[in-house]
């Protein structure tokens, strides 16, 4: 069975720091790895994907996550946040073709920028 | 543009009423779902459409109910089975032939009073 774990539920951090949300996976089968950005009372946008390739993958505004398959890790980084990045994120595990919906969801990850 | 529509983006409900929430698609996606969202808490599957005419149930389908009559279309009924309404809706529709990838809708926030 595949699962995501999301390490932290909440990572605060000051304003122009770098910053880690951590994403685990489990999976047997070959691998796709999103990461989502819901900001407050929105829907979820796609920050990032890794599909196959270069296993750093760059997103939008400045993120960027690395696969790393012996460690089953995808975690997202940012070398400089600023207030506006606070929001909820979500690593997002589809399975093509998967059964049920073929979707898992980590739990998310609320990541505050303190000025 | 393409995208998922959802309306409308705040409701207010009494008790004992059904609430049906709108969502459309013009992303050609055959795979529809419905989301609810609590504060805190990660999404929770409530139902999901993998094409016209069929849907499945997800984790917490008891107390809503969906349709889909159209590709572009699935709307969800919050009826008054359902004993916690209060959350926030997402909708989504999903490129399955491609990446995988979800497409989110804004959202609707329901309020029971």
């Amino acid at each position: 069975a595949q699962s995501v774990t999301q390490l932290d539920s909440q990572v605060p951090v000051f304003e122009e720091a770098p910053v880690e949300l951590r994403c685990n996976y489990s999976s047997s089968v070959s691998v796709y790895l999103f990461w989502y950005v819901q900001y407050p009372n929105q829907g979820l946008q796609l920050l990032l994907k890794y599909l196959s390739g270069s296993t750093l993958v760059k997103g939008i505004n400045g993120f960027e996550a690395e696969f790393n398959k012996s460690q089953t890790s995808f975690h997202l980084r940012k070398p400089s946040v600023h207030i506006s990045d606070t929001a909820e994120y979500f690593c997002v595990f589809p399975l093509s073709g998967g059964g049920a919906d073929g979707l898992t969801f980590g739990k998310g990850t609320h990541l505050i920028i303190q000025p | 543009d393409g995208g998922i529509t959802q309306s409308p983006k705040y409701l207010f409900r009494k008790e004992g009423q059904n609430v049906t929430l709108s969502c459309e698609q013009n992303l050609n996606h055959d795979a529809m779902y419905w989301y609810r969202q609590d504060p805190g808490q990660g999404l929770r599957l409530i139902y999901y459409s993998q094409i016209v005419n069929d849907f499945q149930k997800g984790d917490i389908a008891e107390g809503y109910s969906v349709s889909r009559e159209k590709k572009e279309s699935f709307p969800l009924t919050v009826t008054s089975a359902q004993k916690n309404p209060t959350a926030f809706y997402l909708c989504a529709s999903r490129d399955r032939e491609n990446t995988g990838e979800l497409f989110f809708g804004e959202g609707s926030r329901l309020t029971v009073l």
